[in-house]
């Protein structure tokens, strides 16, 4: 079965570079979802979007945007890249995307983002 | 903010040893519970969804309850594997949000 698809798997950067982060979703899984993972840290939500709308925001830094394309592909875009930006980035995706709801996510392998 | 807590934060059991860990959630609000295995070097792995309290959920030898009163759910697994190392994480959603929020988890080690 397809699964949620990240590229790519590992990423590194500059400081005050850019980076771009790519999910592809589960065929017919209409929202996607980006987590941020530090070094020991729990997995914080990020941004969130349902049929190609962002649906939710959370502690995402004003230097991050986002975006869902036609064919339900997300990509997270960073600028300004600080040290601390280091960190897994895990993408999932889930059906009639209203999660917390009962509809489970499947997640993408991960990016794992180095800032030199 | 949403304050989702697991204990312990790390196990270490025996093969063939059967242990139970916790995730404590607010009470207030709740839509849904979800409960996540993880395993080194892969991703997050969907275990159970539940929504009503007094849910009880089982696959294979993992099972999991959920109190919503009283804000907390217990994963048990019986007859632990070394397959069975992983982080199980659980994951706290709102009727008002469209996202979940996670505990820090709970790392399990099950040795031969």
């Amino acid at each position: 079965a397809a699964g949620v698809i990240q590229s790519p798997r590992h990423l590194i950067k500059e400081k005050r570079e850019t980076a771009t982060l790519k999910c592809y979703p589960i065929p017919r899984h209409d929202t996607v979802y980006w987590y941020q993972q530090g070094p020991g840290q729990d997995p914080q939500f990020l941004i969130s979007f349902y049929e190609k709308m962002q649906s939710d925001k959370g502690s995402i830094p004003d230097r991050f945007s986002a975006q869902q394309f036609s064919d339900y592909h997300s990509e997270l875009t960073m600028s300004s890249l600080e040290l601390g930006d280091s960190a897994l980035y895990f993408c999932a995706s889930s059906l009639e995307g209203i999660t917390g709801k009962g509809e489970k996510l499947f997640f993408g392998s991960g990016t794992q983002l180095s800032v030199l | 903010i949403l304050n989702v807590e697991q204990s312990p934060q790390s196990l270490h059991v025996q093969e063939g040893d059967s242990t139970n860990f916790t995730c404590s959630f607010p009470s207030s609000n709740f839509y849904a519970l979800h409960w996540y295995r993880w395993e080194t070097a892969k991703s997050p792995e969907a275990l159970f969804v539940m929504t009503l309290n007094g849910d009880e959920k089982k696959k294979g030898r993992i099972s999991a309850t959920l109190n919503t009163k009283e804000g907390y759910s217990y994963l048990y697994i019986k007859g632990s594997q070394p397959e069975d190392s992983a982080t199980y994480l659980c994951a706290f959603g709102t009727g008002t949000a469209s996202k979940l929020t996670f505990g820090t988890g709970t790392r399990l080690q099950v040795t031969l």
